[in-house]
C-alpha cells in the first residue's frame, strides 16, 4: 500500500522568511495531493491540493510543486506570518481510495 | 455553509462506561470518515462509508469500537466498553465521492479522555 512520509517534523523560521516541508509517496498511481493545516484545538483544513496533470500550483503566499518521476511534492509558503504557525499534513491518494497521510511537520514562525 | 459538526467536542469519562461520538456530513457528501489522532500514531484511518454503507473498517482497534450510519446526515461512533488507551481526538470527514479526486473536510473533533 501507499506510504507518506514527511520532512522535517518539526520547523522554525523567522517571520517573512520562506518555509518549505517535503513529502514522499510510494505508490506512483496515487494521482492527488493534498495539503491540510491543523490548528491548536481544530480539526485538518484544505489550504492547497494539487493533481498529477500539474507541475505547479499557486495560491497567494501558498505554492505546491510536484515531481511524479522522483514522488515527491512540497509545500512552499512565502513571507511567512505568525498565524502560519500550525501543523501541516501532505497526503496521497489514487482515484476512488483513501488518502494517506503524512505524519505532520510543525511550523513554528517566530516573530 | 456549515462544515463536517461533530459532538460532543469534549468527552471525559471513566474507564468501562459507553461513549458515542456523533458527526454530521456536509450536505451532499456521499463518503464519510472517521479518524483517530494521537501523539504517537498520528492520524490513523478507523472505517470509511459510501453512500452509508461501510465500505473498510479494518482500521477499528478492536470489537469495542463500532460506527453506523443510518442516513446520509448523521453517524456514529460508538466505543463500549471503554479503556484509558482510546483516549484520543476523534475526527470526522466528509467528501463527494466519484466527483474526481475531491479533499476532505474534517470536523473539529473529539477530545476524548478516559480516566
Amino acid at each position: 500500500g501507499e506510504n507518506v512520509e514527511q520532512h522535517p517534523s518539526t520547523l522554525s523560521v523567522q517571520e517573512g522568511d520562506s518555509a518549505v516541508i517535503k513529502c514522499t509517496y510510494s505508490d506512483s498511481a496515487s494521482n492527488y495531493f493534498p495539503w491540510y493545516k491543523q490548528e491548536l484545538g481544530k480539526g485538518p483544513q484544505l489550504i492547497i491540493d494539487i493533481r498529477s496533470n500539474v507541475g505547479e500550483k499557486k495560491d497567494q503566499r501558498i505554492a505546491v510543486t510536484l515531481n511524479k518521476t522522483a514522488k515527491h511534492f512540497s509545500l512552499h509558503i512565502t513571507e511567512t506570518q505568525p498565524e502560519d504557525s500550525a501543523v501541516y499534513f501532505c497526503a496521497a491518494a489514487t482515484y476512488g481510495q483513501n488518502f494517506v497521510f503524512g505524519p505532520g511537520t510543525r511550523l513554528s514562525v517566530l516573530p | 455553509d456549515a462544515g463536517v459538526i461533530q459532538s460532543p467536542r469534549h468527552e471525559v469519562t471513566e474507564m468501562g462506561q459507553e461513549v458515542t461520538l456523533r458527526c454530521k456530513p456536509i450536505s451532499g457528501h456521499n463518503s464519510l470518515f472517521w479518524y483517530r489522532q494521537t501523539m504517537m500514531r498520528g492520524l490513523e484511518l478507523l472505517i470509511y462509508f459510501n453512500n452509508n454503507v461501510p465500505i473498510d473498517d479494518s482500521g477499528m482497534p478492536e470489537d469495542r469500537f463500532s460506527a453506523k450510519m443510518p442516513n446520509a446526515s448523521f453517524s456514529t461512533l460508538k466505543i463500549q466498553p471503554s479503556e484509558p488507551r482510546d483516549s484520543a481526538v476523534y475526527f470526522c470527514a466528509s467528501k463527494l465521492q466519484g466527483a474526481g479526486n475531491q479533499p476532505q473536510h474534517f470536523g473539529d473533533g473529539t477530545r476524548l479522555s478516559i480516566l
